[in-house]
């Protein structure tokens, strides 16, 4: 089973000021994810990452930028938060094995923003 | 890449079987139907998936028809902690940008 570790699990934050969610995964897997997802609402592709030095924007636009220099970790930056970016943030991992590879996802940050 | 038609609730007595539909009429032959779960506001959990045959795993059974073009989840003996939104996504090679839709919230009755 795949360990997905997000940190922190719920963030209360100011307007204006950068934060970094932190995602990490112990399996190795290539592929990672970042979505977002509203109260009660659908899931949303904001970023997500082949491999190392590789990223890719999503279906949803976001004001938000990832990083992937290691494999096992793929952070996601806010330069100045907005209460807009009030939302929680998923983060999910895969194997690279075409289709036949299923997401295993973190249980989330919930980011408010004042 | 194919989209999924869900209804947006069930209800399902405890103990009972808990039937799942989803339907995929447009899904191409290199597509997996996944299924996915999310209790209250956790990550969504995976449950299973498979390209053309029945699958079936300590969590649930996936039947799919014939021609593809739907499929059901099946967990057999629903407890309360089954109370979620499932979600029936479909994805091939080279497609990252997985649809996950609304769901079907499913409530477990005592």
């Amino acid at each position: 089973e795949a360990d997905i570790y997000q940190t922190p699990r719920y963030l209360v934050i100011g307007t204006g000021k950068k934060i970094t969610l932190e995602c990490s995964q112990t399996m190795g897997h290539d592929k990672m994810y970042w979505y977002q997802q509203d109260p009660g609402m659908e899931l949303h592709l904001i970023h997500y990452s082949y491999g190392v030095n590789s990223t890719e924007k999503g279906d949803l636009s976001s004001e938000s930028t990832v990083s992937r220099i290691r494999t096992e970790h793929f952070p996601l930056t806010l330069e100045s938060a907005r209460p807009s970016h009030t939302s929680q943030y998923l983060c999910a991992s895969s194997e690279d094995l075409g289709g036949n590879s299923p997401l295993h996802f973190g249980n989330g940050t919930r980011l408010t923003v004042t | 890449d194919a989209k999924t038609t869900q209804p947006p609730s069930m209800d399902c007595a405890e103990g009972r079987a808990a039937n799942l539909p989803c339907n995929h009429s447009t899904i191409s032959g290199n597509e997996y139907v996944y299924w996915y779960r999310q209790i209250h506001s956790q990550g969504p959990q995976y449950i299973i998936h498979g390209l053309k045959n029945n699958e079936t795993n300590e969590m649930a059974s996936l039947i799919i028809t014939e021609d593809r073009k739907s499929s059901t989840l099946i967990l057999p003996h629903a407890t309360l902690r089954d109370t979620a939104v499932y979600y029936c996504i479909v994805s091939a090679f080279g497609n990252e940008k997985l649809t996950f839709g609304t769901g079907t919230r499913l409530t477990i009755i005592p």
